[in-house]
């Protein structure tokens, strides 16, 4: 059972407008979330997280927003631009709950930003 | 210089054979990982270890084994490749005193099993 989903597999957006990328999860344990951005042919790179202790963590472009009650997160991009095209995974950890706080992605989200 | 790098960056073998990948870390992290990624699938773990000698079983460790030369080396196995073990196989890194464990990934290895 997925406890990390991205459901949106692909979003296409235009260039300079918002991209809004979403995540669910199931297990209430998590209490840390991460993005991830992932180009073709690399590994992929740690780009913004949230602490579930909190509800909004910015870092330039890019936002994160937590809605615990929902179980749900989404990343924000303001303005979208071209090298913003690529795969985006989510990933959730517990610092306690038997997983030893080990990263569980979902599926990825492929985002292409149209000039 | 990367500070996680994996060899061979592609590979092509037949069923059966039997295939090494190898994973080498500059950052001095005690934790490594090992994940595949699938099409739609995401990145699934198969096998991590927190230093030298440990290692455990993740996701779908079936298959594959590992092992941890030094804290800078991690190697994965495939006893006897099927075509299904088809993938990208990345390499990760973390340190344990990195209270939420954030991982950096190498730029990881196309495997294709014929």
């Amino acid at each position: 059972d997925q406890q990390v989903k991205q459901n949106s597999p692909s979003l296409s957006v235009q260039e300079g407008r918002i991209s809004i990328l979403n995540c669910d999860y199931t297990n209430s344990m998590f209490d840390y979330f991460l993005w991830y951005k992932k180009y073709p042919a690399e590994g992929p790179t740690f780009l913004i997280s949230i602490s579930s202790i909190k509800d909004k963590n910015e870092d330039g472009r890019f936002t994160v927003f937590l809605n615990k009650s929902a179980k749900h997160l989404s990343l924000h991009i303001v303005p979208s631009q071209p090298g913003d095209s690529a795969v985006y995974f989510c990933a959730a950890s517990a610092r306690y709950g038997g997983s030893q706080g080990n990263l569980i992605f979902g599926k990825g989200t492929k985002l292409s930003v149209k000039p | 210089d990367a500070d996680v790098t994996q060899t061979p960056r592609n590979r092509i073998t037949k069923t059966g054979k039997r295939i090494m990948l190898e994973c080498s870390q500059t950052k001095g992290h005690d934790r490594m990982y090992w994940y595949r990624q699938d099409p739609g699938l995401g990145l699934r773990l198969i096998y991590y270890s927190f230093d030298v000698k440990d290692i455990n079983k993740g996701e779908i460790s079936d298959g594959y084994s590992v092992s941890r030369q030094a804290q800078a080396k991690f190697s994965l196995s495939l006893e006897s490749a099927i075509p299904n073990q088809t993938a990208l196989y990345f390499c990760a890194t973390s340190d344990p005193k990195d209270y939420h464990n954030e991982q950096f990934f190498g730029p990881g290895t196309r495997l294709t099993v014929l």
